[in-house]
């Protein structure tokens, strides 16, 4: 079974440091990530995934996150904090084998992301 | 504009009453999935349905159901049953071939008085 975690659920930054959130994945298969982000009272939009090839994986916003797999991690991170970036971020694993069934979309908890001014 | 639409924005019932959620993508996705959101808990998966007339349960589908007449719809019924309804509920579609994506709804806040 596949499981997230997504270490802190309250970051806080200051506008124009670095943003760094963590997320470690468990599966037993090659996933495939992804981050999204959540604005209050809003869906889910989709910042950027991870599925084969380069490890680095750049999204929107100027965030990015590296795939490393030795140690089952795919932490996301901006280098300057801008105040709209407050949010809910999540982290979200899917077994890349998985052909159907419940897509083996497993969510972490969840970030909430403060940004100092 | 293409995209997922879920209404009511928000929704309030009395304890006691069924409720039916609306989901309706027209992205021509194959699949389609409705989750729970609660604060501190990340999504938990209730139903999802892979085609048409076809279903299964989630995590949590207990006190739920569903149906999936068409590729467009699929509404969620919260039913008496649901012990603790009160939630953000989220619907998702993705389609089944070429891409891993999930697209959202903007969701639906239901309150239970």
């Amino acid at each position: 079974a596949q499981s997230v975690t997504q270490l802190g659920s309250h970051v806080s930054v200051s506008e124009g440091a670095l943003v760094l959130l963590r997320c470690n994945y468990s599966s037993s298969v090659p996933p495939y990530l992804f981050w999204y982000v959540q604005y209050p009272n809003q869906g889910l939009q989709l910042l950027l995934k991870y599925t084969t090839g380069a490890t680095l994986v750049k999204g929107i916003n100027g965030f990015e996150a590296e795939f490393k797999k030795s140690e089952t991690s795919f932490h996301l991170t901006k280098p300057s904090a801008h105040m709209s970036d407050a949010a809910e971020y999540f982290c979200a694993v899917r077994d890349m084998y998985s052909g159907g069934g419940a897509d083996g979309l497993t969510f972490g908890k969840g970030t909430h992301l403060i940004i100092q001014p | 504009d293409g995209g997922i639409t879920q209404s009511p924005k928000y929704l309030f019932r009395k304890e006691g009453q069924n409720v039916t959620l609306s989901c309706e993508q027209n992205l021509n996705h194959d699949a389609m999935y409705w989750y729970r959101q609660d604060p501190g808990q990340g999504l938990r998966l209730i139903y999802y349905s892979q085609i048409v007339n076809d279903f299964q349960k989630g995590d949590i589908a207990e006190g739920y159901s569903v149906s999936r007449e068409k590729k467009e719809s699929f509404p969620l019924t919260v039913t008496s049953a649901q012990k603790n309804p009160t939630a953000f509920y989220l619907c998702a579609s993705r389609k089944r071939q070429g891409t891993d994506t999930q697209y959202f709804g903007p969701g639906t806040r239901l309150t239970v008085l």
